[in-house]
Parts: C-alpha cells; sequence; structure tokens
C-alpha cells in the first residue's frame, strides 16, 4: 500500500488567496483526520471524518478553513481567504476502525507544508 | 481528555536505554495510553499502546503503574536514527481513541 498520499507537498501563496490541500486515505480505512503543526502550538487536530462524514470539527480555527470528503479516497482541506498566520505543516492522516476499549492506530501523510506571504 | 505531561527535552546516547516518563494524573477508567514517534519532516508514527502493567513489542516497551497516573516508554540501546519527537497520548477507550490531543512531546537527542 501507498499510504497516505497528500498534495501537494510544499505550497506557497499570497496573503488572500485559496488554498486547497488534498487527501488520499488508505484504502478500506473509515477514519479520516487533518491536523496542523506550527512551532507554536504543536500538532492540532483540525477535523475528523467517519465514511465520509464529519464528526467532529472543533478544532477548525476560523469560518475560512472548510473540509469536505466527497468520497472514501479524497478529502480535501481549504482555506479561504488564506493569511500569513495559516503558515504551517498539515498533515492528513487515516485509520481503521477496529473497535473500541483501545486506541485505533491513525496512520499520518508526509503531510503539505504551508507558506502565506 | 486527560491532559499529559512529559519532559521537554531529553539527550542520550547510542546504545543506552532511554526512559520517557507521561504524567496523566486525570486518566479516565475507559482511557487508553499511546504513544507515537515523529521524525523531522514527517508526520507522526504509532510505537505502542497500553492499558495497564506492561506491554512490549519490537520496538519499545510500555510500562503502566497500577494507578495509572503515569507511563513510561522505554527504548532499549537507542541509535541515531531514535532521534525524533515522542508523543504521549491518552485517548478515551470507548470511542476508540479517535479525538487526539498531542502535546509538546518530548525531543530526544541521540549521540554518537
Amino acid at each position: 500500500d501507498a499510504g497516505v498520499i497528500q498534495s501537494p507537498r510544499h505550497e506557497v501563496t499570497e496573503m488572500g488567496q485559496e488554498v486547497t490541500l488534498r487527501c488520499k486515505p488508505i484504502s478500506g480505512h473509515d477514519y479520516l483526520f487533518w491536523y496542523r503543526q506550527t512551532m507554536m502550538r504543536g500538532l492540532e487536530l483540525l477535523i475528523y471524518f467517519n465514511n465520509n462524514v464529519p464528526i467532529d470539527d472543533s478544532g477548525m480555527p476560523e469560518d475560512r478553513f472548510s473540509a469536505k470528503m466527497p468520497n472514501a479516497s479524497f478529502s480535501t482541506l481549504k482555506i479561504q481567504p488564506s493569511e500569513p498566520r495559516d503558515s504551517a505543516v498539515y498533515f492528513c492522516a487515516s485509520s481503521l476502525a477496529r473497535g473500541t476499549g483501545f486506541h485505533n492506530e491513525q496512520f499520518f501523510g508526509p503531510g503539505t507544508r504551508l507558506t502565506v506571504l | 481528555l486527560a491532559k499529559t505531561t512529559q519532559p521537554i527535552s531529553m539527550d542520550s546516547y547510542e546504545g543506552q536505554e532511554v526512559n520517557i516518563t507521561c504524567s496523566h494524573n486525570n486518566i479516565a477508567t475507559n482511557d487508553y495510553i499511546t504513544w507515537y514517534q515523529q521524525f523531522p519532516s514527517q508526520g507522526p508514527r504509532f510505537i505502542i499502546q497500553g492499558y495497564k502493567t506492561k506491554v512490549t513489542n519490537e520496538v519499545a516497551s510500555l510500562f503502566i503503574p497500577a494507578d495509572r497516573k503515569s507511563s513510561t516508554l522505554s527504548l532499549p540501546r537507542v541509535s541515531l536514527s531514535d532521534t525524533a519527537v515522542y508523543y504521549c497520548l491518552v485517548g478515551d477507550g470507548n470511542t476508540g481513541g479517535f479525538k487526539t490531543i498531542f502535546g509538546a512531546g518530548t525531543r530526544l537527542f541521540v549521540k554518537a
């Protein structure tokens, strides 16, 4: 398996522009997560989906951020308009729910490094 | 979700055993303890998880005392490639532990 695939790997844009980050989870996984990592705030969970349905978006910082999962093999995280403080590494992760009573391992992608000028 | 506290950083030498302790005083009955490892420029990677006593796999051991208010990740005979950030997470086993909170982690630096 190719693992979680994210694109682009690097994105440089100017303030005010729309940014779309893409993720392809591991085939067969039913949970998908979006995280943001910065030096100041560490690794933050933004939103996660179960079977393409958003379950918890309480970590989404502002209305400028939106995430969709139109099918089991694709998700997007969109920032519109982007601001310099959105500069971070954005990770996508997926997981297969093997049950409850324990933590279901998450598999992370390589991340997208976003720079907003 | 229980808050976790770990040392910010640790140094070690190749070949030594490294023990990283995590405090989670408010851990709930159904919470599981999970550790992830993150190398520079990569996403975190699952290492090990446990509920109580001791768990061992090919990478590490996890020691959890009876009161479960702390846990210790043990890395045997570390090498330079073990230099990474190690995160301790406490998650709700009832819900599969999906709502994860990564703290600041412990930055381990292994020297030759």
